[in-house]
């Protein structure tokens, strides 16, 4: 049962362009939610979060949105760039974040093509 | 400080023989997280410490697995009587207490049990 959902394996886009990542949740008790990226051979970095009671959070290139009503978020990066192709994971987080950790989608692999 | 690192890098074992990791955090980061990552899937949570207690365990965690952090600072993770079903990307991460939910990973120790 998984409880985050990011339905897109990989997207590619074109370098300047606007990258569009997706994520879904289905548990409710969620009320954080981050985004990380990672690169081959290295760990998970963290990119930006937003907190539940907010709907958007900016970060110079980056946006996170929050529907709560959709359980659904996505990530906004504008423009694209080519050091931004990496493997990019939406994870969620309920009550603190310390119990059980955080409950990580399965990732996109955002190509940015030059 | 050079972040969260982990040792070994690259692990390859017999299946049935023990093998541990370890992690050194960021040194004023109280909580340590252990996570499992295998191929085309999000990290999994393993297990968590603040300080030296460990607070919380995921199901995944079974009885040939252990981790420690006996002075607060570095952690270990064992796993007995080795499975191929073990064979993963073994990630520490690291952060402040709450609320800090942008947890530093480390580059990961790969098992390859064979």
């Amino acid at each position: 049962d998984q409880q985050v959902k990011q339905n897109s394996p990989s997207l590619s886009v074109q370098e300047g362009r606007i990258s569009i990542l997706n994520c879904d949740y289905t548990n409710s008790m969620f009320d954080y939610f981050l985004w990380y990226k990672k690169y081959p051979a290295e760990g998970p970095t963290f990119l930006i979060s937003i907190s539940s009671i907010k709907d958007k959070n900016e970060d110079g290139r980056f946006t996170v949105f929050l529907n709560k009503s959709a359980k659904h978020l996505s990530l906004h990066i504008v423009p694209s760039q080519p050091g931004d192709s990496a493997v990019y994971f939406c994870a969620a987080s309920a009550e603190g974040g310390g119990a059980d950790g955080l409950t990580f989608g399965k990732g996109t692999h955002l190509i940015i093509q030059p | 400080d050079t972040g969260v690192s982990q040792d070994p890098r690259h692990k390859i074992t017999k299946r049935g023989q023990n093998v541990t990791f370890r992690c050194d955090p960021i040194s004023e980061h109280n909580r340590l997280y252990w996570y499992r990552q295998t191929l085309g899937q999000g990290p999994e949570f393993l297990t968590y410490f603040q300080n030296e207690a460990q607070l919380e365990k995921s199901r995944l965690l079974s009885d040939r697995f252990s981790a420690e952090r006996p002075k607060g600072s570095f952690s270990t993770l064992e796993i007995q009587r080795t499975e191929q079903g073990d064979s993963a990307m073994y990630l520490c991460a690291s952060s402040q207490s709450v609320p800090n939910y942008g947890y530093t990973f480390g580059s990961g120790t790969r098992l390859t049990v064979v």
